[in-house]
């Protein structure tokens, strides 16, 4: 079954610990991106992927970083967590990102204590 | 600044009636405007892409237009059910070239039997 797969599907964590959450797709698709959902401002893009190595900032990239090691992969790290960063993350892949459909993930609601 | 609006307020809708809902931006020249549905503590699914030279796309009891004029994007759904209850985002691309998803804050739609 094509998907993005996300993990963990919720984190509760402290303020500076940091965190990996994973994202994997498995539909060979050349572009990923990370969003966030706030109540009232929709989703906001953070960091977005072309391709293996090549990622680039979205609307709002303070605070974290990725990587894109392989195709499939795209995790988003939160080095040190602040509670501004507590919020509804979602994974999407497309096949190129160029007025490609989004496929989501399931999302990972994460609070920062 | 660029800025997406959706109805501000839900909808609430009898059964069989349609939907409409609203889509405006301002100081974007999008390519292609996409619209979703995310129903409660899920990801985002796809249902509708309309290009700029397009007016109008539909997909069973769904109809999408674009009118790049007045910078308005318009969402039908038609004989609603109760199982169209969900909230519709829409998103678009500022160019053809452009890897940035824009989504709107969403309107939600609740449909009464």
């Amino acid at each position: 079954e094509a998907q993005v797969t996300q993990n963990p599907r919720y984190l509760i964590t402290v303020t500076g610990k940091k965190l990996t959450v994973t994202c994997s797709q498995n539909m060979n698709h050349e572009y990923m991106s990370w969003y966030r959902q706030d109540p009232g401002l929709g989703l906001r893009q953070i960091y977005y992927s072309m391709n293996v190595e090549a990622t680039d900032k979205g609307d709002v990239p303070e605070g974290y970083k990725v990587s894109r090691k392989e195709k499939r992969n795209f995790p988003l790290i939160l080095e040190s967590p602040s509670p501004n960063q507590t919020s509804l993350y979602f994974c999407a892949s497309s096949q190129t990102g160029l007025s490609e459909k989004l496929f989501f993930g399931s999302g990972t609601q994460l609070s920062v204590l | 600044s660029q800025k997406i609006e959706q109805n501000s307020e839900a909808l609430n809708i009898q059964e069989g009636k349609t939907a409409t809902l609203t889509c405006n931006y301002t100081n974007y020249s999008p390519a292609y405007l996409q619209w979703y549905r995310q129903d409660p503590g899920r990801g985002p699914v796809f249902l509708l892409l309309i290009r700029e030279n397009e007016k109008e796309k539909r997909k069973e009891r769904l109809k999408v237009t674009f009118d790049t004029t007045l910078k308005q994007s318009l969402f039908h759904i038609t004989a609603s059910q109760p199982a169209d209850s969900a909230t519709y985002l829409c998103a678009l691309l500022p160019s053809p070239l452009d890897y940035k998803l824009s989504f709107g804050a969403g309107t939600t739609v609740t449909v009464r039997a």
